[in-house]
């Protein structure tokens, strides 16, 4: 059974500071990785998709990096600011070969506060 | 151009009460989610519906959960009776199969009180 893991449940940082999220799966055999953010009183928003085959996925201050063999996947934010404060969640998809299916299975998330 | 809408945004009840949540995904999407989401255990994908039809309703917690999809554009979640463990924030996501992944979009939910 896949569980996706994410350490610290918290993070709370100055303004500027680059950041690293991390996301870890128990069971390698994915389909691919999503890291979304959920605003208070909100539902999530995707920011990043790696498929299996990739290495890393870039959009604008954001870059994933995902390593399977590892179990795991970092989200990095380059010079933070307070609006990206939020809820980062990463979620895996099972390979389909594992009789995956479009079931995510979800981290707890991350409450990320950036302070100006 | 309209997101994945969800009626109500929130719903108090009493213990016992029937309770639909209602959902329309994003127009051309063909795969519907549901999902609970609670302090204690996160993100759990309830049931998914791919053309309408039900694919995967392991998720579902009991026989008091029911969820139906009678066209492409709309979705019901119904839970009778209800209890109070059932308070939460229940959301629904759509997306669009095909060769190519796409990220699944995802209503503001619906926060369920049940006292």
């Amino acid at each position: 059974k896949q569980e996706v893991t994410q350490i610290p449940a918290a993070l709370s940082v100055p303004e500027g500071e680059n950041l690293v999220l991390n996301c870890s799966f128990t069971d390698s055999a994915i389909y691919n990785l999503q890291w979304f953010r959920q605003d208070p009183g909100k539902g999530l928003t995707s920011l990043l998709l790696i498929q299996s085959s990739q290495r890393e996925q870039t959009s604008g201050r954001l870059n994933a990096s995902l390593d399977k063999s590892s179990g795991r996947s970092t989200l990095y934010i380059a010079a933070s600011q307070p609006g990206d404060s939020a809820t980062y969640l990463c979620a895996v998809r099972s390979s389909a070969t594992q009789g995956g299916s479009e079931k995510l299975v979800f981290g707890k998330g991350m409450k990320l506060t950036v302070n100006p | 151009d309209a997101g994945v809408i969800q009626s109500p945004r929130h719903e108090v009840t009493e213990m016992g009460q029937e309770v639909t949540l209602r959902c329309k995904p994003i127009s051309g999407h063909n795969s519907l989610f549901w999902y609970r989401q609670t302090m204690m255990r996160g993100l759990e994908l309830l049931i998914y519906f791919n053309n309408n039809v039900p694919i995967d309703d392991s998720g579902m917690p009991e026989d008091r959960f029911s969820a139906k999809m009678p066209n492409a554009s709309f979705s019901t979640l119904k839970i009778q009776p209800s209890e109070p463990r059932d308070s939460a924030v229940y959301f629904c996501a759509s997306r669009q199969t095909g060769p190519r992944s796409q990220p699944q979009h995802f209503g503001d939910g619906t926060r369920l009180s049940i006292l």
